[in-house]
């Protein structure tokens, strides 16, 4: 299947920093890429979706300034979670799809906030 | 909105044993059901997937079945091995070229030797 490449895998930041973590599809086009964030034995949230060179599209309740999401090619978009606090704290995962449809996901990145 | 619902939450079966997890979707205009299993810590994987236009599918030891009318799908492992232990996802979406998913609540399947 596609590869989904997600960086970093683990974070650790101080309370009141910003984290930046990047999601790159490496052997396709993505036209539309999505960021989730897990709860420990929970299911995936969706935070909201991006396509390439426009806005994001966030769901209900999650904060668009604090999660900002830029989509400024084919093959990244980031997500920064900017004054991240312990509550922040949390998996969060990219996923991304091309002109096949199918949906592959980033191997994820575990936000520590202390 | 479409929901959609997933049981059992947990499932313990003993090797060579059969695993079924259902779920059942809201939206009617629903028509792509992926299935992906995610190991701790790792990423989804799709597994299989299905479309409104079919009523099951098969691959190896894995298969999905669908109904429409009714609004359910479900996951069907054969002959499970201690390696299928996961969670398991299904999840909906009404826009194959979007793939704007919405998931299930997760199975957690435990295989025993």
């Amino acid at each position: 299947g596609a590869v989904v490449s997600q960086h970093p895998s683990r974070v650790i930041c101080k309370s009141g920093t910003s984290v930046k973590i990047e999601c790159r599809s490496l052997d396709f086009q993505a036209t539309t890429m999505f960021w989730y964030r897990q709860f420990p034995k929970q299911s995936l949230m969706l935070m909201a979706t991006s396509n390439e060179g426009s806005k994001a599209t966030y769901e209900q309740g999650v904060e668009k300034d604090k999660f900002l999401i830029n989509h400024a090619s084919l093959t990244l978009s980031t997500l920064t979670v900017t004054s991240a606090h312990p509550e922040d704290s949390s998996f969060y995962i990219c996923s991304a799809t091309g002109i096949n449809e199918k949906l592959f996901f980033g191997s994820g990145t575990q936000l520590s906030v202390l | 909105g479409e929901n959609v619902e997933q049981h059992p939450s947990t499932l313990s079966v003993q090797e060579g044993d059969s695993a079924v997890i259902k779920c059942t979707y809201s939206d009617s205009a629903s028509n792509y059901f992926p299935w992906y299993k995610q190991e701790l810590g790792k990423r989804p994987q799709l597994i299989i997937d299905i479309r409104s236009n079919v009523g099951e599918k098969k691959d190896q030891r894995i298969a999905v079945t669908l109904n429409k009318t009714a609004k359910h799908f479900s996951l069907h492992i054969t002959e499970t091995q201690p390696e299928d232990s996961a969670v398991y996802f299904c999840a909906a979406s009404k826009n194959t070229g979007f793939q704007k998913l919405v998931f299930g609540t997760g199975t957690r399947l435990l295989v025993s030797p």
